[in-house]
């Protein structure tokens, strides 16, 4: 069945660096825009960033832009997230997310990681 | 950015209630509106896209309506498994937003 499998969290002090990777099965990867999108304890859900089938476009939230690096591995089925600089409103649980359809509709959804910045 | 706004916050609700969520975007979005059902510690489901579309294996009793700048999300008559958050998104335009979330409790 089609499946994504988020992995890669942790505890992690401010300022330091996480990678988060998604591997996914079920479906042909490498057509489809992939995602992250994060949501705070307690909070919301929040779009991070998003990558289009080959890797060649990339895009971000204004909050992450310059310290989150979205990319993909078409050969390995998986999706990655490297985040820098990280801070205590990064503290999120992370998901990864296939993007289907012409409307740009969101599913499946990975488990999701969660991420703690904390000293 | 769009303004994904929803209404009301919360609401309490019986079983077999009909319950209407409502979700307004601060400009057009055509159809690019999509509703997801969220329950504690798990990931959110996608339950109707395109504004009006029932996502394969969700139930009859879900229903989404609108277009442009106001859309609804429709329980026909409420179930146990209903209680949850609910949520729209739109993607029409990056950054792709949320509503802030509607939690819906058992009355």
């Amino acid at each position: 069945q089609v499946q994504l499998v988020d992995s890669g969290g942790g505890v992690v002090q401010p300022g330091g660096s996480l990678r988060l990777s998604c591997t996914a099965s079920g479906f042909t990867f490498s057509l489809y825009a992939m995602h992250w999108v994060r949501q705070a304890p307690g909070k919301g859900l929040e779009w991070v960033s998003s990558i289009i089938y080959d890797g060649s476009n990339k895009y971000y939230a204004d909050s992450v832009k310059g310290r989150f690096t979205i990319s993909r591995d078409n050969s390995k089925d998986t999706l990655y997230l490297h985040m820098d600089s990280l801070t205590a409103e990064d503290t999120a649980v992370y998901y990864c997310v296939r993007q289907a359809g012409g409307i740009n509709w969101f599913d499946p959804w990975g488990q999701g990681a969660l991420v703690t910045v904390s000293s | 950015d769009i303004q994904m706004t929803q209404s009301p916050s919360s609401l309490s609700a019986s079983l077999g209630d009909r319950v209407v969520i409502t979700c307004r975007a601060s400009q057009g979005i055509t159809n690019y509106l999509n509703w997801f059902q969220q329950k504690p510690g798990k990931a959110p489901k996608l339950l109707i896209y395109g504004a009006s579309s029932l996502q394969s294996g969700v139930p009859s009793r879900f229903s989404g309506g609108g277009s442009g700048t106001e859309f609804t999300l429709t329980i026909s008559s409420l179930q146990p498994e209903d209680y949850a958050t609910y949520y729209c998104q739109q993607t029409y335009i990056k950054p792709i937003t949320f509503g802030q979330g509607t939690r819906l409790d058992i009355k």
